[in-house]
Order: structure tokens, then C-alpha cells, then sequence
């Protein structure tokens, strides 16, 4: 199974700072990896799909880049519905996995 | 408007069983890939299974925890998609999550539905 590795675990930001969250996979991918967001209580949202894809109404303040086994998404100018929980997905090969999440506080 | 709802959730005894649905709507149901995936309470998400369309064979694939014990199956006349889950362990207890996969995986997701595996 292909691990994946989320760091930081978590971070405290300030509103308009930016922010980077990295995801490295135990093996090459390509690029076939998604970024959701997770608010307490609420179901996962795409973000971003194949590292770099905005997904349809996301704010262009996110960004997603990387392939083979480092991606990084990116919060360019952080705003207050954005603290939540962020995780990776590698959809190269089954089983599919998960990083662990990287909450980002306040 | 893409729309899935998970029903079905509830408490079992371990060793019992329990069958989630999840009714989807605003779009080709038939056309799409499907997965389950789950949370642990306070926990991260873990990928359960997913099932093919039809072109597919229907094939299905599923995560080495529940291989075995559940079974993913879909009925593209309901625009439904079920996951059966046989010899239920405490460690189950998740909220269930279905999801589309359509611009990359999980591009929708439903509300998700709580399973508590307890005596």
C-alpha cells in the first residue's frame, strides 16, 4: 500500500497569512492526487484533483502543485471560513489512502 | 444540483450486521465510479471500497480492514449504491461517507451516516 504523509499534523495561522501543507507518498503517484477540506461535523470537499486542478468554485487563493511523491497545497492569503482540516488522497492505486490530516487553528 | 444521502446508520451488536444506502441524484448515477469511505470518531478517513459501473463489470475493491466482511453493490435503476457489512467489530464504529468519483475521487460527498458497533 502506498503511505502518505501529511506535515505539519497541525499549525496556527493568522487571518492573510499564507499557508503550505505537504503530502509526500511512499511512491510515485504521477499526479493523481486530491486535497479536501474538513469542517467539524461536516463532510470532506474537493479542492483540488490531480495536484493541481482547482475544483469548480473553490477560491483561487488555494493551490495545489507537485507530482511523482511531494505535492504541496497552498493557502495564499488565509481567510476565516479556512480553519479546518486538510487532507490528501492518492487516487494512483488501490488501495486508495489518506494522509492523516493537517488541522490548521487559529 | 449533484446530491448523495446516506441512510441506514445506526447501533449493532458486534458480530451483527448492518446494510447503508446512499440515493444519489443531479446527475448520471450510471456513469460513475462509487466509493465508501469512513471516520472514525476524532479520527482521519479511511477509504472502505469502491464500486464500477456498469461498462466495468460492476467490479469492486475494498480496503484490507473490511475485505471480506463488506460487500459494496449498486442499482443504477435506484441511482443507488449499498454497502453491506457482515461480522461488525467496535473498531467499525465510524460515520460512513458515500462519494463520487468523478473530477478525481470523491468530487461529491454525502452528509455521511453514524455506525456505532457496541454491546
Amino acid at each position: 500500500d502506498i503511505q502518505m504523509t501529511q506535515s505539519p499534523s497541525s499549525l496556527s495561522a493568522s487571518v492573510g497569512d499564507r499557508v503550505t501543507i505537504t503530502c509526500r507518498a511512499s511512491q510515485g503517484i504521477t499526479n493523481y492526487l486530491v486535497w479536501f477540506q474538513q469542517k467539524p461535523g461536516k463532510a470532506p470537499k474537493s479542492l483540488i484533483y490531480v495536484a493541481s486542478n482547482l475544483q469548480s468554485g473553490v477560491p483561487s487563493r488555494f493551490s495545489g502543485s507537485g507530482s511523482g511523491t511531494n505535492f504541496t497545497l497552498t493557502i495564499s492569503t488565509l481567510q476565516p471560513e479556512d480553519f479546518a482540516t486538510y487532507y490528501c488522497l492518492q487516487y494512483n492505486s488501490y488501495p486508495r489512502t489518506f494522509g492523516q490530516g493537517t488541522k490548521v487553528e487559529i | 444540483e449533484v446530491q448523495l444521502v446516506e441512510s441506514g446508520g445506526g447501533v449493532v451488536q458486534p458480530g451483527g450486521s448492518l446494510r447503508l444506502s446512499c440515493a444519489a441524484s443531479g446527475f448520471t448515477f450510471s456513469d460513475h465510479y462509487m466509493d465508501w469511505v469512513r471516520q472514525a470518531p476524532g479520527k482521519g478517513l479511511e477509504w472502505v471500497g469502491r464500486i464500477r459501473k456498469r461498462g466495468n463489470r460492476y467490479t469492486t475493491e475494498y480496503g484490507a480492514s473490511v475485505k471480506g466482511r463488506f460487500t459494496i453493490s449498486r442499482d443504477d435503476s435506484k441511482n443507488s449504491l449499498y454497502l453491506q457489512m457482515n461480522s461488525l467489530r467496535t473498531e467499525d464504529t465510524a460515520v460512513y461517507y458515500c462519494a463520487r468519483a468523478g473530477y478525481g475521487d470523491g468530487d461529491y460527498w454525502g452528509q455521511g451516516t453514524l455506525v456505532t458497533v457496541s454491546s
